[in-house]
């Protein structure tokens, strides 16, 4: 069974602050998925990456895959409120990209 | 477009008691899947279809069984439900673009079986 773990578990940080989470694994993923899930709610895609090495922006947030495409970090820059939620990564494990194993998440807190 | 529609929202079962969980999208996605979210233990994957009548097991299978006879339907059957199935379980469809599969997740059945 391929495995993801993400750090850290738990994130609290202040309006403004820059942070990485990350997803890390011994197995090579042929995707990988990064969401946020808001309590309530189902999770919500916000980027796949596809390439080793591959980078991808979506406004303040920057997604990266390793090389190896075993690990995966999200940066978020200047955080807001609004960026609080439980985040995902999620890897492709058949070569189609249609099987995935999800990691246990961060719980990112960002106070006003 | 509804997107990704899951029935019940909230469900309460007796041990052994059998209920399915329903599940439609309206995208004309191939591809749907089911996960189950366990406190503080991510998503893990039941089963999933990458089309109609085409069904395959995901990480944990066992107690539940699923059926596509068409794309926009993918109902989760529970049979002789246990504690251990106290969870909330997603829904999702996909489609194929550019060498992978973009999931869309429905808002979910809370499930508690006592």
């Amino acid at each position: 069974t391929q495995l993801l773990e993400q750090s850290p578990q738990f994130l609290s940080i202040q309006e403004g602050e820059n942070l990485t989470v990350y997803c890390n694994s011994s197995s090579v993923f042929s995707s990988l998925q990064w969401y946020r899930q808001e309590p309530g709610e189902g999770p919500v895609l916000l980027v796949t990456v596809v390439t080793g090495g591959e980078v991808k922006k979506l406004k303040r947030l920057t997604f990266q895959f390793g090389d190896a495409r075993k690990d995966s970090s999200l940066h978020i820059t200047a955080a807001q409120p609004g960026d609080t939620g439980l985040y995902l990564c999620a890897g492709g494990v058949d070569n189609y990209g249609q099987n995935f194993v999800f990691g246990p998440g961060t719980r990112l807190s960002v106070l006003p | 477009n509804a997107g990704v529609t899951q029935t019940p929202k909230f469900r309460i079962l007796k041990i052994g008691q059998s209920m399915t969980l329903q599940c439609a999208q309206d995208m004309n996605h191939n591809y749907m899947y089911w996960y189950r979210q366990d406190p503080g233990m991510g998503l893990k994957l039941i089963y999933y279809s990458v089309g109609a009548g085409i069904t395959d097991k995901g990480e944990v299978p066992n107690g539940y069984n699923v059926s596509r006879s068409t794309t926009e339907d993918f109902p989760l059957r529970l049979e002789l439900a246990a504690p251990s199935q106290t969870s909330v379980y997603f829904c999702a469809s996909g489609y194929r673009a550019s060498g992978r599969v973009d999931q869309f997740f429905g808002p979910g059945t809370r499930l508690t079986v006592l």
